[in-house]
């Protein structure tokens, strides 16, 4: 079983739609979780820390489950610019980040 | 300035060479990493140095060695390259928090061909 699992999409939504992304992880002891954001030939960068009690910024809302081992991310009023690959990414043992394979969203006009 | 600088950014070289990749950050780490990206777009780690020592070394051909003269530098050394190595590179670090590790930030990547 892989550390971190996301559905690969790709997702095509059109402008201003609410998509949901969720990922699974398989480290019942993983403290840290993050959304990261990978453009086409681009670096991964932050989205957003994924607290226990969930939490939001601005149009992204993040969502942890620990019983279930279950992160979830929520876009609401999508635009074109939210086009991209979403990566869950899971702290594993010692120092390392565990990334899921990615999530590819299309946001259409 | 850049946060975590890796050089070079394209690599173009021909099976059996020997090349290195550098990278550096100034963001006052303790831990880095490298982390390959291949064509499926998977970012699988490779090596994580935490203070100049080696914690994490994934199952990675010996043709590939890390080397941390100083916890801001890693650089990645490569020996006898191989098709199969053509991948994008990432360089990365992070802080150990009160609750874990921090969030990584990235290099810019090293797109490395072998031909």
């Amino acid at each position: 079983r892989k550390e971190v699992e996301q559905d690969p999409g790709p997702f095509n939504v059109p402008e201003g739609a609410t998509v949901a992304f969720n990922c699974t992880y398989s480290n019942s002891a993983s403290q840290s979780f993050f959304w990261y954001r990978q453009d086409c030939r681009k670096e991964p960068k932050l989205l957003m820390s994924v607290y226990s009690s969930g939490n939001e910024d601005g149009r992204f809302t993040a969502q942890l489950n620990r019983a279930s081992q279950y992160i979830s991310l929520l876009i609401r009023d999508s635009k074109l610019s939210d086009s991209a690959t979403y990566l869950c990414v899971v702290k594993g043992d010692g120092y390392a980040l565990n990334f899921g394979k990615g999530t590819s969203l299309l946001v259409t006009p | 300035d850049t946060a975590v600088s890796q050089t070079p950014k394209y690599l173009v070289t021909q099976m059996g060479n020997d090349k290195s990749i550098k990278c550096e950050q100034n963001l006052g780490h303790d831990t880095m990493y490298w982390y390959k990206q291949d064509s499926k777009k998977f970012l699988k780690i490779m090596f994580s140095y935490n203070n100049k020592e080696l914690i994490i070394n994934e199952t990675v051909p010996n043709r590939f060695s890390p080397k941390s003269p100083d916890k801001a530098h890693l650089n990645l050394h490569i020996n006898s390259l191989e098709l199969g190595d053509s991948a994008v590179y990432f360089c990365a670090s992070s802080q150990d928090g009160d609750r874990g590790l921090r969030e990584a930030f990235f290099g810019q990547g090293t797109r490395l061909t072998v031909v």
